[in-house]
């Protein structure tokens, strides 16, 4: 399986963007990248995920590097509840989605 | 969301009993998995299924087995408990498009 490396924590004010990082370095042409997080005490969520070009939705947006080695999740303002552990993962057809330890981000008031 | 009832939401046990968490899902979604969480360890794929009596191993699997019967319901079963099972279990599904897995809210199970 394809691996990703994220900071173990990061912290932000709140309504300020936050810039979440990724690094696939030995991503395959059919890995697409996901993002998935998990608030406490619940079960990983959804929230964004792109091949090659970049995503938006109501969550956030999804930033992948030309040469798809990196990706960077865009929280646009950052809200309490943002606070969260976010995995970024990579996934081929077929595959199972396989966690690692993600990012912790921690959002102050 | 998928729909995905987890029972019981928590349980405290005695070493070397059997235990039997289930998922149940409303969607209809083929691929159901179930995953432990622990500290340090992340989630971990326990086992998964892609189809009624469809099942394979996932990476944590020694001491569970996993049933499938009905595409709503997917079963894992500690056969005989021990203490390095404590842990909090999810179940999910996966969309029929592959790019979204759905979780449960959570199992706690505690073996003393």
């Amino acid at each position: 399986d394809a691996k990703t490396t994220q900071p173990n924590s990061m912290e932000s004010n709140e309504e300020e963007p936050v810039h979440l990082p990724c690094n696939h370095s030995t991503i395959s042409g059919t890995d697409y990248i996901h993002w998935y997080r998990q608030l406490p005490s619940q079960g990983p969520e959804y929230v964004i995920h792109g091949l090659t070009s970049n995503v938006n939705n109501r969550m956030a947006s999804l930033a992948i590097a030309e040469d798809r080695k990196s990706s960077t999740l865009i929280l646009h303002r950052a809200t309490l509840r943002d606070a969260a552990v976010y995995y970024c993962i990579l996934r081929a057809d077929g595959q199972n989605f396989v966690f690692g330890p993600g990012t912790r981000l921690s959002v102050l008031p | 969301d998928a729909g995905i009832t987890q029972s019981p939401r928590h349980k405290v046990t005695e070493t070397g009993t059997p235990v039997t968490l289930r998922c149940h899902q409303t969607e209809n979604h083929r691929y159901m998995y179930w995953y432990r969480q622990d500290p340090g360890h992340g989630l971990r794929l326990i086992h998964y299924s892609y189809g009624v009596k469809d099942t394979d191993k996932g990476e944590v699997s020694d001491g569970y087995s996993v049933s499938r019967s009905k595409t709503e319901d997917f079963l894992l079963t500690l056969e005989s408990a021990t203490s390095s099972q404590t842990s909090v279990y999810f179940c999910a599904t996966r969309s029929p498009s592959g790019n979204t897995i759905y979780f449960g809210e959570g199992s706690w199970l505690t073996v003393v």
